[in-house]
């Protein structure tokens, strides 16, 4: 498996357009979970799924972010408009229940 | 007050020296988890501990349940190891992580 797909790397857009961060986990793990790393904040869950199904989105910061997982093997986080205190490096992992978390290479997001 | 504090911040060795980074907790876990970060890089999972002692290779991680602390240790350190270890923890009855800061360790040659 070549473990957590995000897409794109690096993302940089003007304050105010739609961004939208995708992940692909790796096969057969149950949750996934997407994270944001500031320097002020570190590491900081936004939201996971487990089985395709959000259970806890406490950690998205406002109703300008959103998530999905229409299946098992793609979930997208968008922030709609985005602002420049957005600017993070977000991450998606994924895990069997109980287990270690693999998590993919990240997004860098610089909002402008 | 973090739930996750970790000690020291920044640290600085030569190499070949042998390196302790402390994970302090407050509240109740069913695991913790040691993550390193490269500089400009991802996140990989040292390790997943709820009891006892684990190791790989160079690598020692400790858990003291009944302290709420945990030990991460590297033997013979070489600038490789130079990067940012996280100490992490995982609740009951939920998979959220919480994080502690991170530690920047720098190994010089």
């Amino acid at each position: 498996d070549a473990g957590v797909i995000q897409s794109p790397r690096h993302e940089v857009t003007e304050m105010g357009q739609e961004v939208t961060l995708r992940c692909k986990p790796i096969s057969g793990h149950d949750y996934l979970f997407w994270y944001r790393q500031t320097m002020m904040r570190g590491l900081e869950l936004l939201i996971y799924f487990n089985n395709n199904v959000p259970i806890d989105d406490s950690g998205m910061p406002e109703d300008r972010f959103s998530a999905k997982m229409p299946n098992a093997s793609f979930s997208t986080l968008k922030i709609q408009p985005s602002e420049p205190r957005d600017s993070a490096v977000y991450f998606c992992a994924s895990s069997f229940s109980r287990s270690e978390a693999f998590f993919g290479q990240g997004t860098r997001l610089t909002v402008v | 007050k973090n739930e996750v504090e970790q000690s020291p911040q920044n640290l600085t060795a030569q190499e070949g020296e042998f390196i302790t980074i402390n994970c302090s907790y407050s509240v109740g876990i069913s695991a913790l988890h040691w993550l390193q970060q490269h500089p400009g890089g991802g996140i990989v999972s040292l390790f997943m501990l709820s009891s006892g002692k684990k190791k790989h290779g160079r690598l020692i991680a400790t858990i003291n349940i009944q302290e709420k602390h945990s030990s991460l240790h590297i033997t013979a350190s070489h600038p490789r190891d130079s990067a940012v270890y996280i100490c992490a923890v995982k609740g009951f009855g939920n998979e959220k992580l919480t994080f502690g800061t991170g530690t920047r360790l720098t190994i010089i040659p």
